[in-house]
């Protein structure tokens, strides 16, 4: 299985920060790379795939780059709903796999 | 629009068959894919597998042999069976829609597996 590592795990901002958060594939995965935002209890959201194609409805504040083993996703700026868990996903082979999150919580 | 909730027992015995329904409303689940994953406390997501409506199937080759994907029509319905649970199988278990990436999911069912 191909394993994607994030970081950091966690993450401590401010409304109004900028904040990047770093995925890595075991292997390369071209850019089959989806992120998801995730509070508890809640249904998870998609935002981003294709590495960097915001889904429709998603904030333009959220953006996404990468391809081969390296991906980030950049929120350019803080919103109180943005205070989450945050996860990446390969699709380039099943099983497809995701990172183990990032938990985003406000300073 | 399409929303999906899962639903099931909160509690298996270890050994027994863990069966889960996803119901979808304001929508066919005709030609789709559907899919299973699961998240056990403090972890990530795990992929379970998936359903096309015309029959296929795709599971984790770490769950494969204990998972079946079925789909009702009728019901509008998509079922997860589990069988021989242990306290490893304990989690979150969430349906979604997708090909590759994922955009519409239930909010979770709890699924505890303890004597």
């Amino acid at each position: 299985d191909i394993q994607m590592t994030q970081s950091p795990s966690s993450l401590s901002a401010s409304i109004g920060d900028r904040v990047t958060i770093t995925c890595r594939a075991s292997q390369s995965i071209g850019i089959s790379l989806s992120w998801y935002h995730h509070k508890p209890g809640k249904a998870p959201k998609f935002l981003i795939y294709g590495a960097s194609t915001l889904h429709s409805g998603v904030p333009a504040r959220f953006s996404g780059s990468g391809s081969g083993t390296d991906f980030t996703l950049t929120i350019s700026s803080l919103q109180p709903e943005d205070f989450a868990s945050y996860y990446c996903q390969q699709s380039y082979t099943m099983p497809y796999t995701f990172g183990q999150g990032t938990k985003l919580e406000i300073k | 629009q399409v929303q999906l909730q899962e639903s099931g027992p909160g509690l298996v015995k270890p050994s027994e068959t863990l069966s889960l329904t996803c119901t979808v409303s304001g929508g066919s689940i005709s030609n789709w894919y559907w899919n299973w994953f699961r998240q056990p406390a403090g972890k990530g997501l795990e992929y379970i597998g998936r359903l096309s409506t015309s029959g296929n199937t795709n599971y984790n080759p770490s769950l494969k042999s204990r998972v079946t994907m079925s789909v009702d029509m009728s019901k509008n319905q998509i079922s997860l069976r589990m069988t021989s649970v242990t306290a490893a199988d304990t989690a979150v278990y969430y349906c979604a829609t997708g090909d590759q990436s994922f955009d519409m999911w239930g909010q979770g069912t709890m699924v505890t597996v303890s004597s």
